[in-house]
């Protein structure tokens, strides 16, 4: 069964760090280009990032509002793809999906940023 | 920026057609793909490569592009339809995606 399953989400305060991880099975990872979505309350879904596969030379790109303060990354080595994020801010409360761009999405993992 | 512009809402009865546009200045060299999104849940895929239909999903969902316009066409819809639907497409560098705002499509 192909699957992605994301954790590490939780409550943090304005400017600290949390990283991300999503779990990826049933499918060829290492192959996949894999993105970061996410959706703050009562709003709509919001592109945060992709990775490309290393074979097609592992590079990120970034949405505005995160660039410079997330970071993707991946491990084909356990088929896990993260997200570190640094300097967080209220307005990066959301639920982040881990997606391959397509098909296939995560449940979800909520992270919350409050004093 | 890059946007891609979606009517907010759309209202139809069931069994009528409803159609949500996407429109974006890449689109004519883009694909779009679509998202429903039930309340509470994760997106799942209703169109990609702008008229794809991946398996499982009912042949009443369909999808078309022209030009800088991308509409995703529910033939005879039902009550279960209803939900969040979000356009998905990328720009002209092919790098940075972007998703619509969403429409909320009621059906009663």
């Amino acid at each position: 069964e192909v699957q992605l399953v994301e954790s590490g989400g939780g409550l943090v305060k304005p400017g600290g760090s949390l990283r991300l991880s999503c779990a990826a099975s049933g499918f060829t990872f290492s192959n996949a280009w894999m993105s970061w979505v996410r959706q703050a309350p009562g709003k709509g879904l919001e592109w945060v990032g992709r990775i490309k596969s290393k074979t097609d030379g592992g590079t990120t790109d970034y949405a505005a509002p995160v660039k410079g303060r997330f970071t993707i990354s991946r491990d084909d080595s356990k088929n896990t793809l993260y997200l570190q994020m640094n300097s967080l801010k209220t307005e990066d409360t959301a639920v982040y999906y881990c997606t391959t761009g397509a098909e296939v999405w995560g449940q979800g993992t909520t992270v919350t940023v409050s004093s | 920026s890059y946007e891609l512009t979606q009517p907010p809402s759309v209202s139809v009865s069931p069994g009528q057609t409803a159609r949500i546009t996407c429109s974006g200045d890449a689109l004519p060299k883009k694909y779009a793909y679509w998202y429903q999104q039930k309340s509470g849940q994760a997106p799942v895929l209703v169109i990609y490569e702008d008229s794809k239909r991946p398996s499982g999903i009912p042949e009443r969902f369909s999808g078309s592009s022209s030009g800088t316009m991308a509409t995703l066409t529910i033939s005879g819809a039902q009550v279960e339809d209803e939900a969040d639907y979000y356009c998905y497409s990328t720009d002209s560098s092919g790098n940075l995606w972007v998703f619509g705002g969403g429409t909320k499509l009621t059906v009663l």
